[in-house]
């Protein structure tokens, strides 16, 4: 059971828009900053958005990430069929540990 | 361009202590800017943050795996090593070291990103 949820996976069809909402509460969403990362199959994970809706250099604006209270959401638009991995939210919890959700399935029809 | 190299036995067998390095090149684990850390993926599920070492030494660890875990560091060969202790076969996983910020204030740290990551190391606890 992962302290951030998740939806276990979305769809959307090339060069559509998709969403992935990430929910917490106030011990770590509400209070940290929340960091989103992408897993393509047989890969590690790699930084997507850091510091709410920050991009690393070399990041796509075709990605986007937003805060609003104790959820955040990471957009993705013009999708690819690259782009279908796993995507995983995180952050930092009160009771002293980075905590993760359980990832999203995104599929590119 | 700084690259994390996981390395260690792929099997460990139940109650024994599991041990693993990671070799930075690229940069040096002796920068007062990160920190450097150790997360774990369960076959086919989430992740799960271990542990993390400054370059003072000091540690900080998932409350849930504190009793079990040791990290440490060896500057001179510019690594650091994870250990975990009494391991079962929940413990089987892909572990992976990163690198981190941190976000301190009033002497607590918070950490919110991780970046770059390992690319994981697969190590099966066997009964």
């Amino acid at each position: 059971q992962s302290v951030l949820t998740q939806p276990p996976s979305v769809s959307a069809a090339p060069g559509q828009k998709v969403t992935i909402s990430c929910s917490g509460s106030s011990s770590n969403i509400g209070s940290n900053y929340v960091s989103w990362y992408q897993q393509l199959p047989g890969t590690a994970p790699k930084l997507l958005i850091y510091e709410n809706e920050k991009r690393p250099s070399g990041i796509p604006d075709r990605f986007s990430g937003s805060k609003s209270g104790t959820s955040a959401t990471l957009g993705i638009t013009g999708l690819q069929t690259g782009d279908e991995a796993d995507y995983y939210c995180g952050t930092w919890d009160s009771s002293l540990s980075a905590v993760f959700g359980g990832g999203t399935k995104l599929t590119v029809l | 361009q700084l690259q994390l190299q996981e390395s260690g036995p792929g099997l460990v067998k139940a109650s024994e202590t599991l041990s693993l390095t990671c070799t930075v090149s690229g940069g040096s684990i002796s920068s007062s800017s990160y920190y450097w850390g150790w997360i774990r993926q369960p076959p086919g599920k989430g992740l799960e943050w271990i542990g993390s070492i400054y370059y003072s030494g000091s540690t900080s660890y998932n409350p849930s795996l504190k009793s079990r875990v040791t990290i440490s560091a060896d500057t001179s060969k510019n690594q650091f090593s994870l250990q975990l202790s009494s391991v079962t076969a929940a413990d089987t996983a892909v572990f992976h070291c990163v690198r981190h910020p941190g976000y301190c204030s009033k002497g607590i740290c918070s950490y919110n990103w991780f970046d770059p990551w390992g690319q994981g190391t697969l190590v099966t606890v066997s009964s």
